[in-house]
């Protein structure tokens, strides 16, 4: 069965940590996405990578970096956690060159809490 | 204006009832997702249209591109639907999410 892998399913920081979230599919997908969610808001996209060593800024990228060493894996960073941080987190993949006409798959998210 | 719009935001149903949810949009589109989301999970794609109607199981979809206007169906409900269902479009790289139906099924 393919995944999309989330280290952590719930995680408690504090303000002005590094924090790092990890991602990992197992489908060969060359799009990784992080998207955070929120009451009200829905899904946001942050980064997204279209390739190894390729990313683009999303809707919301202020305060978050992303690293795409490998195909596989896509690591969303918080450079210095903040309250308003405090979110779901959610990585999805898919196929396919800047074309969103393949399906997607998504992780099972990160509950972030920073304290 | 969202350029995804859902409706009902909220929808409280008794089990065995048939459901309608409605998605419409605004902008050109590659596909049409429908996801669900279950209380503290992740999420699952049910769907991916382009065109027509796709089904699986109680789960139905239709998508008229002319209208820009979804619908998930879910026949003989049951409490385990309980869930969030999320339409979604892809334009290129890019999902555009609605902000979802919460949907209760009560036995």
């Amino acid at each position: 069965d393919v995944k999309v892998t989330q280290s952590s399913r719930y995680l408690v920081k504090r303000t002005g940590e590094k924090v790092f979230l990890e991602c990992v599919q197992d489908m060969d997908h060359e799009n990784m996405f992080w998207y955070r969610q929120d009451p009200g808001l829905g899904l946001r996209l942050i980064y997204f990578s279209y390739d190894v060593k390729m990313k683009e800024k999303g809707d919301i990228p202020e305060g978050y970096s992303v690293s795409r060493e490998k195909k596989e894996r896509f690591s969303l960073i918080l450079e210095s956690a903040s309250t308003n941080q405090t979110s779901m987190y959610l990585c999805a993949s898919s196929l396919g060159y800047f074309r969103g006409s393949y399906g997607y798959t998504f992780g099972s998210g990160t509950r972030l809490t920073v304290v | 204006k969202n350029e995804v719009e859902q409706s009902p935001q909220n929808l409280t149903a008794q089990e065995g009832e048939f459901i309608t949810i409605n998605c419409s949009y605004s902008v050109g589109i590659s596909a049409l997702h429908w996801l669900q989301q279950h209380p503290g999970g992740g999420i699952v794609s049910l769907f991916m249209l382009s065109s027509g109607k796709k089904k699986h199981g109680r789960l139905i979809a239709t998508i008229n591109i002319q209208e820009k206007h979804s619908s998930l169906h879910i026949t003989a409900s049951h409490p385990r639907d309980s869930a969030v269902y999320i339409c979604a479009v892809s334009s290129n790289y890019k999902l555009t999410f609605g902000k979802g139906t919460l949907l209760t099924v009560n036995p």
